[in-house]
């Protein structure tokens, strides 16, 4: 079956440690998404990607860095820089073209830093 | 600045009557997507309605519809014969094309269905 996933879908960080979130698609996607949802708030963007070896900074992308090597894989990784990294983080991806398609999210990981 | 705003924090509505949930966006972008996504307690986010800058027609999908006012720059979600299953969080959301595909969200609505 084609999706997305989103590992770990639970993760503990200590306060000044990095952490990387996995987001894979089997979607033949060419973006992808990062966001970021604090309880009873909307998504923030982080960062996106449009195609391979290539991506933007969000609204939100401070303390965060991402990769896109690989068309199908588009990680995240929370930084120490990130003063306040609690949250649930949504990876979607979405084809391109027109007429416009919706974009297809993963199960979400929360991360909690301890 | 683009911006997509939901004015609406929490809606309350009677099981099996219609309810209409407010979006508004600014873009001086004249090429735009804009979607409607029911988010409920798991977490999951689910696509419902799809409408483009461009669409002459309002879009409907089963009991969704999408109340498109270009001019006034509002996406308004209406859903009718409200069943106890549509009690989730509503996310509006935009996607614009001469901006590499950004897909934003507004803040949500959290619908709540009375039996």
């Amino acid at each position: 079956d084609g999706g997305i996933t989103q590992s770990p879908k639970y993760l503990f960080r200590k306060e000044g440690q990095n952490v990387t979130l996995s987001c894979e698609q089997n979607l033949n996607h060419d973006a992808m998404y990062w966001y970021r949802q604090d309880p009873g708030q909307g998504l923030r963007l982080i960062y996106y990607s449009q195609i391979v070896n290539d991506f933007q900074k969000g609204d939100i992308a401070e303390g965060y860095s991402v990769s896109r090597e690989k068309k199908e894989s588009f990680p995240l990784t929370v930084t120490s820089a990130q003063k306040n990294p609690t949250a649930f983080y949504l990876c979607a991806s979405k084809g391109q073209g027109l007429p416009d398609t919706e974009a297809f999210f993963g199960q979400g990981t929360r991360l909690t830093v301890v | 600045a683009q911006k997509i705003t939901q004015t609406q924090p929490g809606m309350f509505v009677q099981e099996k009557e219609a309810v209409t949930l407010d979006c508004t966006y600014d873009t001086s972008d004249p090429s735009y997507g804009l979607f409607w996504y029911k988010q409920p307690s798991s977490g999951e986010m689910i696509f419902l309605i799809y409408q483009g800058s461009y669409d002459q027609q309002n879009a409907t999908e089963g009991r969704y519809s999408l109340n498109f006012q270009k001019a006034r720059k509002s996406a308004n979600l209406v859903i009718s014969a409200s069943q106890l299953g549509d009690s989730a969080m509503y996310f509006c959301a935009m996607r614009f094309y001469n901006q590499g595909g950004k897909l934003i969200f507004g803040q949500g609505t959290e619908l709540s269905v009375k039996p």
